[in-house]
């Protein structure tokens, strides 16, 4: 079953404002992704992590991978109505496993 | 386009038919993953293969549900007899392990309703 934990569940929010996210895990992961997913669509990758500690930036978005392995963070800076959708994050269990794990997502809205 | 493609994009059918997906992954990438997803949840790991051999496969992955990659290319994910219970969106993914590290591009997932 599903081991890590995203919060908030959804969000609603103005155009403008930064929004942040997170997702959680008792396992250690040893590499976080951030995907957003549209409508009946696939997930897209937006950013990937691979060393802890990491802070990463991709235009507006930037991603941490948490100094203990077990969490990582994702915000949207001045956010436009386009950010709307699911946001995921995704990891590999550390130890060799190939397969990620996906959370269940953080709903986002915004309001113009 | 030189992103993962699914086809079809959605399948409607009947409880008890077989249906057969199709999904090209990124040329260079060695890595095909299938998954399914329901609504409210992320993706679900079912099986994956490198290159032409099928490496792992979900408890998920009842025995109705069969999956190939022949040719280490393309892949198909087949299940017979269908269920409502399988009604959802099957996506592939595909990746290239480079430097011990890996990252999945996501295709835009087959959408199936089971009647």
């Amino acid at each position: 079953g599903q081991q890590l934990n995203q919060s908030p569940q959804s969000m609603f929010i103005q155009e403008g404002e930064d929004v942040s996210m997170n997702c959680t895990s008792s396992s250690i992961f040893n590499t976080w992704l951030w995907y957003k997913q549209d409508p009946g669509e696939g997930p897209v990758l937006l950013i990937a992590l691979y060393k802890a500690g990491e802070l990463t930036s991709n235009g507006r978005l930037t991603a941490q991978f948490g100094i203990t392995r077990k969490d990582s963070f994702l915000n949207i800076s001045a956010s436009i109505p386009s950010d709307v959708g699911i946001y995921f994050c995704a990891g590999p269990l550390s130890g060799g496993s190939y397969i990620p794990t996906f959370g269940r997502g953080t709903s986002l809205i915004v309001h113009p | 386009d030189t992103g993962v493609s699914q086809d079809p994009r959605h399948k409607i059918t009947k409880r008890g038919q077989n249906v057969t997906f199709r999904c090209d992954p990124i040329s260079e990438h060695n890595r095909l993953y299938w998954y399914r997803q329901t609504l409210g949840q992320g993706p679900e790991f079912l099986t994956y293969f490198q290159n032409e051999a099928q490496l792992e496969k979900s408890r998920l992955l009842s025995d109705r549900f069969s999956a190939e990659r022949p040719k280490g290319s393309f892949s198909t994910l087949e299940i017979q007899r269908t269920e409502q219970g399988d009604s959802a969106m099957y996506l592939c993914a595909s990746s290239l392990v480079e430097w011990g590290a890996e990252t999945q591009y996501f295709g835009p997932g087959t959408r199936l309703l089971v009647l």
